[in-house]
């Protein structure tokens, strides 16, 4: 079974510095998606970048970009110039091309410092 | 386009009562997936359905859960007999056909006591 896993429960950045989350996971397939979804205290779920492993360019939206390695099965979520806004629960999360349902990490608690 | 809409955002029971919760997915979405999170937990995938077919429900508990997407209407997630256990914030998403991307609903937080 798949399984995603994200090593740092809580992680912290001044504002306007630069943070990296990272996430981990295995699987057999080649072909398969990955995501980083933010959660703030609202708790509404919101996709912030996603990645086709099919791709080797990173992707990249805004200040968010990504490291993907895939030999290393590696997915780390880099946040550029923080603002406080960017403070929330970040999950990592993989799915298969063929199939239907996320998976997601435990979550980093990301604050961010005045 | 609307987003993917839940009701009631807050719902408490007590042991033994049941809980339906709702979801609609945005306009043109004929995909929806429920996820359960646990307090301090990342999102369990539990079931995911088509229109009046569910597809894989490998992730619902065997007893006391059920769901539904009919023809017209919401999805109903049901949870029969509710325990202290189930206490959980209950999440939908949708997605159209042929895409990989779901687009998730504020979620529903049901409390039982």
């Amino acid at each position: 079974a798949q399984t995603v896993t994200q090593s740092q429960p809580e992680m912290s950045v001044q504002e306007a510095e630069t943070v990296t989350l990272s996430c981990t996971y295995d699987t057999s397939e080649s072909d398969y998606y990955l995501f980083w979804y933010k959660q703030p205290p609202s708790r509404q779920m919101i996709l912030v970048i996603r990645q086709e492993a099919y791709k080797q360019q990173n992707a990249t939206e805004n200040r968010f970009s990504v490291n993907f390695q895939k030999a290393a099965k590696s997915f780390s979520l880099k946040i550029s110039d923080s603002q406080l806004g960017d403070a929330a629960m970040y999950f990592c999360a993989y799915r298969e091309t063929s199939g239907s349902r996320l998976t997601f990490g435990e979550g980093t608690q990301l604050t961010v410092n005045p | 386009n609307a987003g993917v809409m839940q009701n009631p955002r807050h719902l408490v029971r007590r042991r033994g009562q049941e809980a339906r919760l709702r979801c609609s997915p945005m306009k043109g979405h004929s995909h929806v997936y429920w996820y359960r999170q646990l307090p301090e937990e990342g999102l369990k995938f539990m079931v995911y359905l088509q229109k009046e077919n569910i597809i894989d429900e490998s992730g619902m508990p065997k007893e006391r859960f059920s769901a539904e997407f009919p023809k017209e209407g919401p999805s109903i997630l049901r949870i029969q007999q509710v325990v202290r256990g189930d206490s959980a914030a209950y999440f939908c998403a949708s997605s159209p056909l042929k895409s990989y991307e779901q687009y998730f609903g504020p979620g529903t937080r049901l409390t039982v006591t």
